[in-house]
């Protein structure tokens, strides 16, 4: 089946500890995204990429990082530098990065403990 | 700059009824808009997309409309289900070159039985 994989599902971090989010996807899609989603706001963006090899960041990039060395692959790291990282974290795909149709992983909930 | 937001913030509905979920948007300038549904703790799926140049579009109970020049969107779901419990979020996809997804903070549904 064709689709997003996120892992790990849940994930908890030290104070002062960097982290990566994994996000893989067998779609053939070119453009791959990162949001953030906390109660009571929208999902925000953190990094995207429009095709392998280029990212860009969104409204809320900093304390991550992102690499697009594979089009099937964006992982995000999430450094120290980022103050409040407990979260739940989404990965997108879409085929290109003119808008169409986006699909989601099942996200993960990262903890900071 | 582009502002989605979604009425009713929460909603609750016996089954069987037929319901209308409300999204508005401030620049009527978009490329597409995007209707999805989260359960909690899970990712987000996709029910339906309607460019601009479209009127609604259908899935099964569901269909969107799409008034752009109003700045207007309605998701109208029959005969509701206990299965259709979810958080419902629009999304709208800006015109021009800057194609970012912005988000509504969702109408959550309970559908009882």
């Amino acid at each position: 089946d064709g689709g997003i994989t996120q892992s790990p599902k849940y994930l908890f971090r030290k104070e002062g500890q960097n982290v990566t989010l994994s996000c893989e996807q067998n779609l053939n899609h070119d453009a791959m995204y990162w949001y953030r989603q906390d109660p009571g706001q929208g999902l925000r963006l953190i990094y995207y990429s429009q095709i392998v090899n280029d990212f860009q960041k969104g409204d809320i990039a900093e304390g991550y990082s992102v690499s697009r060395e594979k089009k099937e692959s964006f992982p995000l790291t999430v450094t120290s530098a980022q103050k409040n990282p407990t979260a739940f974290y989404l990965c997108a795909s879409s085929i290109d990065w003119t808008g169409g149709k986006a699909f989601f992983g099942q996200g993960t909930r990262l903890t900071v403990v | 700059k582009q502002e989605v937001t979604q009425i009713p913030a929460a909603l609750s509905v016996p089954e069987g009824e037929n319901l209308v979920l409300n999204c508005s948007f401030t620049d009527s300038a978009i490329y597409n808009l995007q209707w999805f549904r989260q359960d909690p703790g899970k990712g987000l799926t996709s029910l339906l997309l309607i460019q601009s140049s479209q009127r609604e579009q259908t899935s099964g109970r569901l269909n969107a409309s799409l008034d752009k020049s109003s700045g207007r969107s309605t998701l109208y779901i029959a005969a509701s289900q206990p299965g259709d419990s979810a958080t419902y979020l629009c999304a709208v996809n800006n015109a021009g070159n800057n194609r970012k997804l912005i988000w509504g903070l969702g109408t959550s549904l309970a559908v009882n039985p």
